[in-house]
């Protein structure tokens, strides 16, 4: 068991710019949550998926932001023409149900909008 | 959404038991209780869970009141490394977690 990963760990870049992150479970886990975490406050609830499904996107989930989960196994995060705004932690937790939905995160990829 | 309500923040001298305490008045029957930690730059770890019952792991301890509007995460001898952010979760319908702003632990040495 290697826990979630999730690649790059850091990501610059400018205002405008489209960028992509990946995030890798823990096989065999079914369902997968992103989050975001800005300084000082505790992670909020993006998106989630149940296998390929996409089950529910929180409103703070604007059109600029796009997540895919193809086949059930890793997922992507896109986010198109990034405001400084957009600045933070994205992580990413997957777990395994039926059950009480433990949720195991990854290191996360912090994003820094010039 | 289901709401936590932690202290800010808390200090303990090491080797001596910290108890977190989290009130969750609103909690409805089939939420879980979550415990997670989070270090600088790392994402968060879970620490332990429960539904009704007391819960022991080798991380820690979990109290739940009888009514289940509270909890107390009990780490019974903190070391430097448990100086943490620490987060008290409900998760309704077995999915998305709320966090609040959690616990801020100082252990002092």
């Amino acid at each position: 068991d290697t826990g979630v990963s999730q690649d790059p760990r850091h990501k610059i870049t400018k205002r405008g710019q489209n960028v992509t992150f990946r995030c890798d479970p823990i096989s065999e886990h079914n369902r997968l949550y992103w989050y975001r975490q800005t300084l000082g406050q505790g992670p909020e609830f993006l998106t989630y998926f149940q296998n390929e499904a996409q089950l529910e996107k929180s409103r703070l989930l604007s059109d600029r932001f796009s997540a895919e989960r193809p086949k059930g196994s890793f997922s992507t995060l896109e986010i198109q023409r990034t405001e400084q705004g957009d600045s933070a932690m994205y992580l990413c937790a997957s777990s395994l149900v039926p059950g009480a939905d433990t949720q195991y995160f990854g290191p996360g990829t912090r994003l820094t909008v010039l | 959404d289901a709401k936590t309500t932690q202290p800010n923040s808390m200090e303990s001298n090491e080797e001596e038991p910290v108890h977190l305490p989290c009130n969750h008045s609103t909690i409805s029957g089939t939420d879980y209780i979550h415990w997670y930690r989070q270090l600088p730059s790392q994402g968060p770890e879970y620490v332990i869970h429960g539904l009704t019952s007391n819960v022991n792991n080798r991380m820690a301890s979990l109290a739940i009141a009888e009514d289940r509007k509270s909890s107390t995460l009990i780490l019974h001898r903190a070391t430097l490394r448990d100086a943490a952010v620490y987060y008290c979760i409900l998760a309704p319908n077995f999915n998305k977690f709320y966090f609040g702003s959690g616990t801020k632990l100082n252990v002092k040495p």
